[in-house]
């Protein structure tokens, strides 16, 4: 399987701490993207890194992605009880034509107040 | 600006009824389409993508169909729905290799 994995799994954090997901995947992509999902919500698209960037920044967010490692993370700094949601990471594998996305299973996130 | 509706929002239905899931996009022309299935605190499990008007590739074969009778329209269907059928179905749309742009679900329940 292609699938991502986010890790980990479940994440507890406090107001105010920073919140850190991983995410592995394994094959070379063109890019990899972050989502956010809400409980019961469609998901939201958070920032894009492509295969040639090392980090990127949006806001509190931060990614970084390491291709010799096939990894990636999302940095949620200075959290807040409204980023209580379920975070996916998603690859867009080299492939030809218009390739679908492959999502992972995702990280819940709780940030308690 | 572009937006995606689903319809309906949620939906109970006994075991061998049939299934008919709509989707459609404003505001943007030739996107791709996506079908996919939440199960429950799960991650995404693609079931079919479309490039253009009755062009559907199936990512997991099942008992569910797809079909994409105008440019921003995506339908999901069966003739008869199972018990693993249940989960929540997210319609998405995108361009090319960048972001998908997701609808707001249907949580379906089969009895």
């Amino acid at each position: 399987s292609q699938q991502g994995e986010e890790d980990p799994q479940a994440l507890s954090i406090q107001e105010g701490e920073n919140a850190t997901m991983n995410c592995s995947y394994k094959t070379s992509i063109n890019n990899l993207q972050w989502y956010r999902q809400n409980s019961g919500r469609g998901l939201v698209h958070l920032i894009l890194i492509r295969s040639n960037e090392r980090e990127k920044h949006s806001g509190r967010l931060r990614v970084t992605l390491d291709t010799s490692k096939k990894s990636s993370s999302l940095l949620i700094t200075a959290s807040r009880a409204a980023d209580t949601a379920s975070y996916f990471c998603a690859t867009d594998y080299l492939a030809s034509g218009n390739t679908p996305l492959v999502f992972g299973k995702g990280t819940r996130l709780s940030v308690i107040a | 600006s572009q937006t995606i509706h689903q319809w309906p929002a949620t939906l109970v239905q006994p075991v061998g009824s049939p299934l008919s899931l709509e989707c459609t996009v404003e505001g943007t022309s030739n996107p791709n389409l996506y079908w996919y299935r939440q199960a429950a605190g799960r991650g995404l499990q693609l079931l079919f993508y479309s490039v253009g008007i009755g062009q559907i590739s199936s990512e997991v074969p099942q008992n569910l169909s797809a079909s994409r009778p105008q440019d921003r329209q995506f339908i999901l269907s069966s003739k008869k729905l199972l018990l693993s059928d249940s989960g929540f179905y997210l319609c998405a749309w995108g361009t090319g290799r960048s972001e998908q742009f997701f609808g707001p679900g249907t949580r379906l329940t089969v009895l």
